[in-house]
């Protein structure tokens, strides 16, 4: 049974680029969740989303930044125009529908804005 | 919103018991997870209280007391491979956002 899987692991990107970052849950799991991890720092929540909604999106960037869990295919968090302060670990974490409270992690995105 | 706190660093002996500790003020509480994250890796799922009392799970065990918002993990019979960033999270009361502390690295030495 595979894991939450996020690609791609490394993305380099100019400042003004786009960046797309894809999470595939767990099997079975129907919520997910994106954090950011800032060198030195803990995980900040972003992003909890269901399919085709979200939850609570209460640590997301007011502009820039979107995020979308489709019906069908892995969920993408979306950030426009990057600047050099965007470069972070963004990781996604699933969850069950039955047990929400236990999150598995992907491998993360480690996103490099120059 | 929540506030949580941890030590920033720790450093322990191979094969003595260390204890990490964290407090948080909270509008809402619905468990205390913790979490190890080795550099440059996923965070692991190590343990979850909602209730107060002591968990063991092997050579770890989480304690929790709600009405002091404070927890702590314990880690006995420290082995090298423990050497890594423990985090503290709380999750609200809608069962969705859970927020993090910074964690406290640890360096377990020889």
């Amino acid at each position: 049974n595979a894991g939450v899987m996020q690609n791609p692991r490394h993305l380099v990107r100019r400042r003004g680029q786009e960046a797309r970052l894809r999470c595939s849950p767990m099997k079975g799991h129907s919520h997910v969740y994106w954090y950011r991890q800032l060198p030195e720092e803990g995980l900040k929540f972003m992003v909890y989303l269901q399919k085709e909604n979200i939850i609570d999106e209460s640590g997301m960037p007011k502009e820039r930044f979107s995020a979308e869990f489709p019906k069908e295919g892995p969920s993408i968090l979306r950030i426009q125009q990057v600047v050099r302060g965007d470069s972070a670990a963004y990781f996604c974490a699933s969850s069950p529908q039955t047990a929400s409270y236990e999150q598995y992690f992907g491998p993360g995105t480690r996103l490099t804005v120059t | 919103g929540q506030n949580i706190d941890q030590p920033t660093e720790m450093t322990a002996t191979e094969g003595a018991i260390v204890q990490i500790n964290c407090t948080y003020q909270t509008s809402g509480f619905n468990g205390l997870f913790w979490y190890q994250q080795h550099a440059g890796e996923a965070p692991t799922f190590l343990s979850y209280n909602v209730l107060d009392g002591l968990e063991e799970k092997g050579r770890f065990s989480s304690f929790l007391s709600r009405s002091k918002g404070y927890s702590y993990l314990l880690l006995k019979e420290l082995q090298m491979k423990d050497s890594a960033s423990y985090l503290c999270a709380v999750r609200d009361l809608n069962a969705g956002k859970s927020t993090f502390g910074d964690g406290t690295t640890l360096t377990v030495k020889p």
